[in-house]
């Protein structure tokens, strides 16, 4: 079975600073999906960056990157001049490339010092 | 406009009391999945359909069933909820069944308390 690890629990980063959280995940598929989602205290489920294993090119929205290394299968996200409205939990996730559904990690809390 | 509609947002209800969750879609996604979310444990999936009349078990489906009569929607039913099931729950779908890289539309959440 897939596994995704998050392991920070907290981020604390300042306004307008680069911050970086990690993600790791284990699985024996070559074809896959990784997403990272934002949940911000309003609960909503919302999708922040994806990105396609067989794509080498790292996705990029905005803000928001990350840093995938396929072979290491690591899963990093980026985030460029954070803003007060980062502020929420982050979850890594895995889809594989079948009926799979989605495999999250623990989530990440991020924290914005204004 | 395109959205996973969960219903209702919130719910307390007392042990041993069956109710369900609704989650209706209008996107005419093929797959639909339920998913609890608890502190420190992430989400994880409860039970999911690939299509009309066909479901399996996710990795939590102990307590829980599910019926998908119509594409559209795909209630969740606790037949005698337990106060382990309290919990944050998600319904969540996408285009194809066979291919998650167009990504998952979540709905609202239901936060369910069972006393």
């Amino acid at each position: 079975a897939q596994t995704v690890t998050q392991s920070q629990p907290e981020m604390s980063v300042q306004e307008a600073e680069t911050v970086t959280l990690s993600c790791t995940y284990d699985t024996s598929e070559s074809d896959y999906y990784l997403f990272w989602y934002k949940q911000p205290p309003s609960r909503q489920m919302i999708l922040v960056i994806r990105q396609e294993a067989y794509k080498q090119q790292n996705a990029t929205e905005n803000r928001f990157s990350v840093n995938f290394q396929k072979a290491a299968k690591s899963f990093s996200l980026k985030i460029s001049d954070s803003q007060l409205g980062d502020a929420a939990m982050y979850f890594c996730a895995y889809s594989g490339g079948g009926a799979d559904g989605l495999t999250f990690g623990k989530g990440t809390h991020l924290i914005i010092q204004p | 406009e395109a959205q996973v509609t969960q219903n209702p947002r919130y719910l307390i209800t007392v042990t041993g009391k069956k109710l369900t969750v609704t989650c209706s879609q209008n996107m005419n996604h093929e797959y639909m999945s339920w998913y609890r979310q608890d502190p420190g444990l992430g989400l994880r999936q409860i039970y999911y359909s690939m299509n009309v009349e066909v479901t399996d078990k996710g990795d939590v489906p102990e307590g829980y069933k599910v019926s998908r009569k119509e594409k559209r929607n795909f209630p969740l039913i606790l037949e005698s909820p337990s106060p382990n099931q309290t919990s944050l729950y998600f319904c969540a779908s996408r285009f194809r069944a066979d291919f998650a890289g167009g990504g998952y539309t979540f709905g609202s959440g239901t936060r369910l308390t069972v006393v």
